[in-house]
């Protein structure tokens, strides 16, 4: 149990598009969905948390405008890196906590973005 | 001062050693606590849950002590498969804060 899938697992743009990433709970209910970025032998850095049905919140530093949020529904919610560039290369992962569950999060496989 | 702050390591062992990761976390008001392996390249999977009054899962063993706002793991046995980022996770209070790693290397 606790499944929860991203695609596109990697992703090659221009810089001056936008990517989407999508990331899903397969076999449970998520109120709550974080999007985390990760640099090379850094660790994990919070974006943003996403609950279903209201706005994002965004960590200090993490521009709102240029990485949207959408959370849908209780299984999906989207992350748009908007207008990329290529300080935007890095992995981004998403992670999704259970309705009923307690504080542990169930993480995507991750999706690596490289803007050229 | 990080919030979470572990040895990055590299621990470097034999198989079949014990090895012991040790963490502390500056929010006293943390409630929950947990350690995550990442392999290179992959996502964070959660090892386990660490409870105050300690808790074992086969070969790993994690310990919590609260007054010294201290956590530790304890890998007994190590295997090659055990080689991977071992991420030291305290809630604050409804996300997750993750330390930088501590990375383990067991060689046959």
């Amino acid at each position: 149990g606790a499944v929860v899938s991203q695609h596109p697992s990697r992703v090659i743009c221009k810089s001056g598009t936008s990517v989407k990433i999508e990331c899903r709970s397969l076999d449970f209910q998520a109120t709550t969905m974080f999007w985390y970025r990760q640099f090379p032998k850094q660790s994990l850095m919070l974006m943003a948390t996403s609950n279903e049905g209201s706005k994002a919140t965004y960590e200090q530093g993490v521009e709102k405008d240029k990485f949207l949020i959408n959370h849908a529904s209780l299984t999906l919610s989207t992350l748009t890196v908007t207008s990329a560039h290529p300080e935007d290369s890095s992995f981004y992962i998403c992670s999704a906590r259970e309705l009923a569950g307690g504080y542990e999060q169930y993480f995507g496989p991750g999706t690596r973005l490289t803007v050229t | 001062r990080k919030e979470v702050e572990q040895d990055p390591g590299p621990f470097n062992v034999p198989e079949g050693a014990t090895v012991a990761f040790n963490c502390t976390y500056s929010n006293s008001a943390s409630q929950s606590f947990f350690w995550y392996r990442q392999d290179c390249r992959k996502e964070p999977k959660l090892l386990m849950s660490v409870y105050s009054s300690g808790n074992e899962d086969g070969r790993f063993t994690a310990q919590l002590n609260r007054a010294s706002q201290y956590i530790s793991l304890l890998i007994r046995d190590s295997k090659l498969s055990d080689s991977a980022t071992y991420l030291c996770v305290v809630n604050k209070p409804d996300k997750l804060i993750f330390g930088t790693g501590t990375r383990l290397q067991v060689f046959p």
